[in-house]
């Protein structure tokens, strides 16, 4: 199993473009999630995903959409980055409901790290 | 809204020294929380959960503690090796209804000194 991929590694963006992280686990998990790692700052939840269709906000969604059309794959979007989005981005993944829990060991990607100029 | 405070937000101790790490957490219907280890320039990896109904979790030297009255809980490392050199990250995920979500603490960056 490659575990949780992420693309690209690294991106440099201007202010106003649009781009897409990409997110894939082969695991076969309900559970996908994006977060975004900043200096003192710990990991601060984005958007998540309990299942294909299925998405809610975390705590700092403003500036960014998610769909989950599959059970594999949770690209994140940016519309028009600002330098606010400087930051590094983990995407991981868990089951869900695995027996009869609700929570499980999430398993991170490599990470991106955007700059937004 | 739901936080998690973690201290230390640096650590270094003497390689063989034990090195422990607070969290606490502010939404009492939290049931679990792990605690994750990252390397530089990788992705975080859990080391150890526990889940509400426990009070404390072992797995050789590593240890968690969790008391909910208080609603704290702690990462205990013994005999530390350079190897432990990481950013450590606390979690807590409150359960309420319909959200799934995992609040992270700050980190704490631990240093061994050989």
């Amino acid at each position: 199993n490659a575990g949780v991929t992420q693309t690209p590694k690294f991106q440099v963006l201007k202010t106003g473009q649009s781009m897409t992280l990409q997110c894939a686990q082969d695991m076969n998990h309900e559970y996908m999630s994006w977060y975004r790692q900043d200096p003192g700052m710990g990991l601060r939840l984005i958007h998540y995903s309990v299942g294909a269709g299925i998405t809610d906000q975390g705590e700092v969604p403003n500036g960014y959409n998610v769909s989950r059309s599959t059970t594999e794959d949770f690209p994140l979007r940016l519309l028009s980055a600002a330098p606010s989005q400087t930051s590094v981005y983990f995407c991981a993944s868990s089951y869900f409901r695995l027996a009869g829990y609700s929570y499980n060991e999430q398993f991170f990607g490599p990470g991106t790290r955007l700059t937004v100029l | 809204g739901e936080n998690v405070e973690q201290h230390p937000s640096t650590l270094s101790v003497q390689e063989g020294d034990s090195a422990v790490i607070k969290c606490t957490y502010s939404d009492s219907a939290s049931n679990y929380f792990p605690w994750y280890k990252q390397e530089l320039g990788k992705g975080p990896q859990l080391i150890i959960d526990i889940r509400s109904n426990v009070g404390e979790k072992k797995d050789q030297r590593i240890a968690v503690t969790l008391n909910k009255t208080a609603k704290h809980f702690s990462l205990h490392i013994t005999e530390t090796q350079p190897e432990d050199s990481a950013v450590y990250f606390c979690a807590a995920r409150p359960n309420h209804s319909g959200t799934y979500k995992y609040i992270f603490g700050t980190g704490t960056r631990l240093k061994v000194l050989a």
